[in-house]
């Protein structure tokens, strides 16, 4: 299987632009999770979409946003850009495999996000 | 590529030794937990899990330990090689789907 896929993979752009990051899941895989990732604050998590519909949310400010495809595509959204949101976003999505034992998340290799 | 973390604690292992990397979690209701490898300029790329009705569980070369006495976690390295260096985070969840990440640990591997 392939594994999941993330466009673009650098990104620069400057504060108060908007910016929209896309997410392909493992075929099959119908949660899709996005993280911002920081050398300062590590992985934290954005929100979690199963079925089109969010289903976790994390502590981000409401210029932070997503959706969901009927395919399990996501899109992650950040509005009115700040210095603070230059970091490495990482989409995941979750399901079983035959080295797991339970549904677990597998990453993608991130969009690296430049604001300047 | 960028550092993951500027500040991570690190280990250095000398190639052919035995590594253990360890960590503290945060939440006694956790019932599964993840290791994963982040090497520099790429995703986390999972390595291995274990449910919390377990104690131990071995892969290739690699081992999990988790103690829910102490809330510690613990990945055992076999015969460390240079490959193996990256950062490794455990990640736990509570049923929630969200999964809540520790800051990582940076394996370094001597020649």
């Amino acid at each position: 299987k392939a594994g999941v896929t993330q466009t673009p993979r650098y990104l620069i752009k400057t504060r108060g632009q908007q910016v929209t990051l896309s997410c392909s899941p493992i075929s099959g895989h119908r949660s899709v999770s996005w993280y911002q990732q920081t050398p300062g604050q590590g992985l934290q998590f954005l929100f979690e979409y199963f079925s089109e519909t969010q289903r976790n949310k994390g502590n981000f400010p409401g210029r932070f946003s997503g959706r969901q495809f009927s395919n399990s595509r996501s899109e992650m959204n950040v509005s009115t850009l700040e210095l603070g949101d230059s970091a490495l976003y990482l989409c995941a999505s979750r399901g079983a495999s035959s080295t797991t034992s339970t549904d677990t998340q597998y990453f993608g290799p991130g969009t690296r996000l430049t604001v300047l | 590529g960028e550092s993951v973390g500027l500040h991570l604690p690190t280990l250095s292992v000398q190639e052919g030794d035995n590594s253990i990397i360890n960590c503290a979690y945060s939440n006694s209701a956790s019932d599964y937990f993840i290791w994963y490898k982040q090497e520099s300029g790429k995703g986390p790329q999972f390595i291995i899990d274990i449910r919390s009705n377990m104690d131990k569980r071995q892969g290739q070369r690699v081992t999990v330990l988790l103690n829910k006495t102490v809330k510690h976690l613990s990945l055992q390295i076999a015969a460390t090689q240079p490959g193996d260096s990256a950062v490794y985070f455990c990640a736990e969840t509570a049923g929630t789907y969200k999964y809540i990440f520790g800051t990582g640990t940076r394996l370094k591997v001597l020649a």
